[in-house]
């Protein structure tokens, strides 16, 4: 079982719809909770974090965090075709502060 | 505030050829990270640096891989020999201290093995 695990997509979305990422993690300890956004070639862009269960909202960006299954999603509201990229789930387990990375979710938002 | 600065931008070497890499965090943070990203996969943490002392180096290959943080600023990654599967893009990442800072990603160095 991979620690941090996403679906590698790609999701397709139509403009202006709302994009649901998932992401589940396998360290119960885990306590940080990160999502990055990656165009095709460039490097990790920071987006939202999340400690706390329950939902954090940043513009269109909503972070949802149920420790107890173990899960944290991504909405994309209003999506927008310049929110096609890759997204990037990341954890920081209970020790320390390493951060490690699921896979990615490929995002395509269609005109 | 500037964000953290890595060189070179791409490199192409051939297998047993040497290579470094070179990173400058951002101002004022303590705590430095270097990334493996191979095409389709997310990063993978090699080395952890808190000022000038390492703390995880445990996916660091080091027979072949080294790094250090002379001064607690700037940093270097070096590949000695390099190997076909080296060929990924290599992130620097700082952040402003231990615990749950978020962490932000330089440009990256794209290092093409022949």
């Amino acid at each position: 079982q991979k620690e941090v695990e996403q679906n590698s997509g790609p999701l397709s979305v139509p403009e202006g719809a709302i994009a649901s990422l998932n992401c589940t993690y396998s360290d119960r300890g885990s306590q940080s909770f990160f999502w990055y956004r990656q165009y095709s070639g460039k490097s990790p862009e920071l987006i939202m974090f999340i400690y706390s269960n329950g939902d954090k909202e940043d513009g269109r960006f909503t972070a949802q965090l149920n420790k107890a299954s173990q899960y944290v999603s991504l909405l994309i509201r209003d999506s927008q075709p310049s929110d096609s990229a890759t997204y990037l789930c990341a954890v920081i387990k209970a020790a320390g502060n390493k951060l490690t990375f699921g896979g990615g979710t490929r995002v395509l938002v269609k005109p | 505030e500037a964000g953290v600065a890595q060189s070179p931008r791409y490199k192409i070497i051939e297998k047993r050829q040497s290579v470094a890499f070179w990173c400058n965090p951002i101002s004022g943070h303590a705590t430095l990270y270097w990334y493996q990203q191979i095409l389709g996969q997310g990063p993978k943490l090699l080395i952890q640096f808190q000022n000038n002392g390492v703390v995880d180096d445990s996916q660091l290959p080091k027979d072949r891989f080294s790094a250090e943080r002379l001064k607690g600023v700037d940093s270097t990654l070096k590949i000695q020999p390099a190997k076909l599967e080296d060929s990924a893009v290599y992130l620097c990442a700082s952040s402003s201290g231990s615990g749950n800072q978020p962490q932000h990603f330089g440009d990256g160095t794209r290092l093409s093995i022949l």
